[in-house]
Parts: structure tokens; C-alpha cells; sequence
């Protein structure tokens, strides 16, 4: 059983914005600024899209962003576009060097 | 560009041992970072195995401890993994990935490979 929640899906029209949540514990998430946000396309490995909380990593499009309040972290995609559509994951440090992922989120474009 | 690459065994019998090996191409283990083992399985989803720091050090997700070792060999710029008594529940599919903060982020993944666990 994951340690983090996720709601299993999240829809959007092109264009429009869609937020995913990531609720865990004051004992990850609420603990610490080291949540992580991943894109899986079918088949392929997960692309880090987000890490402490709301860092982007070179290449990565501004429409992607993070933000925490709480123990709840979020994942905003803004304009969404087509090849959004994916399976996203958020981790998060959980303390005594232990990371742990959420169930992810499959995100469709309508 | 940093590139990862994992080989071993597809299929291994039960109560035997499932052993990885990771090749990083692009960038050298002992520069910096951390490299981990994470795993994917419809049922698990994705679980974080271990990561190992260039100074050896390891950690591991607390219900895999007493069966997993990970360890690292900078002649080769690999690194590897090795998962004891396995049963079906470990069957899933390997990734290996640097880390960027610790045991957290991971900025670059292998492509992954399929292990079944089965007589």
C-alpha cells in the first residue's frame, strides 16, 4: 500500500488547466520539501517533472509546476496540450532516507 | 547525456536470487550524485528499492532490508543489485535512475527491465 494518496484520474481539454493532488503525512509530505512529480507515457520510463516541491528541471515546460501546503502537494499542468496525456506520480522523502511514491494519476485529455 | 542501462536474468525461479546490474554511460558514478533501484508492478505501482551513494553507502525501503544489497563498481561505472529469496510479489519490472537529491528525484532513468518470478 502506498504511503501517499493520489486520485486515480484527472481530465482536461486542450488548453484548459488541471491540478493533481498528493496528500501523505506530516511524516513525508507535511515533513519535508523533497516532493518529487513524474510523467509515464505507456511503455516508456518516468520523466521527472517536478522535485523539491516546485523545481523544474532543465527542459521541462513552464506549464508544468508544484507547489505544497500542508501535507497535500499539487501538481499543476497549465495549456494543456495532446502528449500531455500520461500517468503522473508524485514521491516524496518520508524521513530516515526512505522515499516513497504515490499510486499515481492517469491524466487524459478530452 | 547521461544514459542508464539495465541487463539481467528476465525470469527467476523462486526462493533464488534476482540480480541486476546497472551500466551508466556519460557520467562517472564516483562524480557525484546517488543511483537507486526502483520498481513498477500493476499491483505495487512504483516503489523506491534502495539508493547507493558513491561512498558505498546504502539505504533500502524497510520491507525489502533484510533481502536486498546494492552495491557499486566505479571500475566498471556500473552498479548493481541483488534481491534474495524473491517469490511472485517481486515480480515487476527493474528500473535503475540517478538520484539528484539524496535518496529523492530522479533525473535520469534506464529504460527497464521485465523480471518474473517463476518455477
Amino acid at each position: 500500500q502506498s504511503a501517499l494518496t493520489q486520485p486515480p484520474s484527472a481530465s482536461g481539454s486542450p488548453g484548459q488547466s488541471v491540478t493533481i493532488s498528493c496528500t501523505g503525512t506530516s511524516s513525508d509530505i507535511g515533513g519535508y520539501n523533497f516532493v518529487s512529480w513524474y510523467q509515464q507515457h505507456p511503455g516508456k520510463a518516468p520523466r521527472l517533472m517536478i522535485y523539491e516541491v516546485d523545481k523544474r528541471p532543465s527542459g521541462v515546460p513552464a506549464r508544468f509546476s508544484g507547489s505544497k501546503s500542508g501535507n497535500t502537494a499539487s501538481l499543476t499542468v497549465s495549456g494543456l496540450r495532446p502528449e500531455d496525456e500520461a500517468d503522473y506520480y508524485c514521491s516524496s522523502y518520508a524521513g530516515s532516507n526512505i522515499e516513497v511514491f504515490g499510486p499515481g494519476t492517469r491524466v487524459t485529455v478530452l | 547525456q547521461v544514459q542508464l542501462q539495465e541487463s539481467g536474468p528476465g525470469l527467476v525461479k523462486p526462493s533464488e536470487t534476482l540480480s541486476l546490474t546497472c551500466a551508466v554511460f556519460g557520467y562517472s558514478i564516483n562524480r557525484g550524485f546517488t543511483w537507486a533501484w526502483i520498481r513498477q508492478s500493476p499491483e505495487r505501482g512504483l516503489e523506491w528499492v534502495g539508493t547507493i551513494y558513491p561512498s558505498g553507502t546504502t539505504f533500502y525501503t524497510p520491507t525489502l532490508k533484510t533481502r536486498v544489497i546494492i552495491s557499486l563498481d566505479a571500475s566498471k561505472n556500473q552498479f548493481s543489485l541483488n534481491l534474495s529469496s524473491v517469490t511472485a510479489a517481486d515480480t515487476a519490472l527493474y528500473y535503475c535512475a540517478r538520484g539528484i537529491r539524496g535518496v529523492a528525484a530522479f533525473d535520469y532513468w534506464g529504460q527497464g527491465t521485465p523480471v518474473t518470478v517463476s518455477s
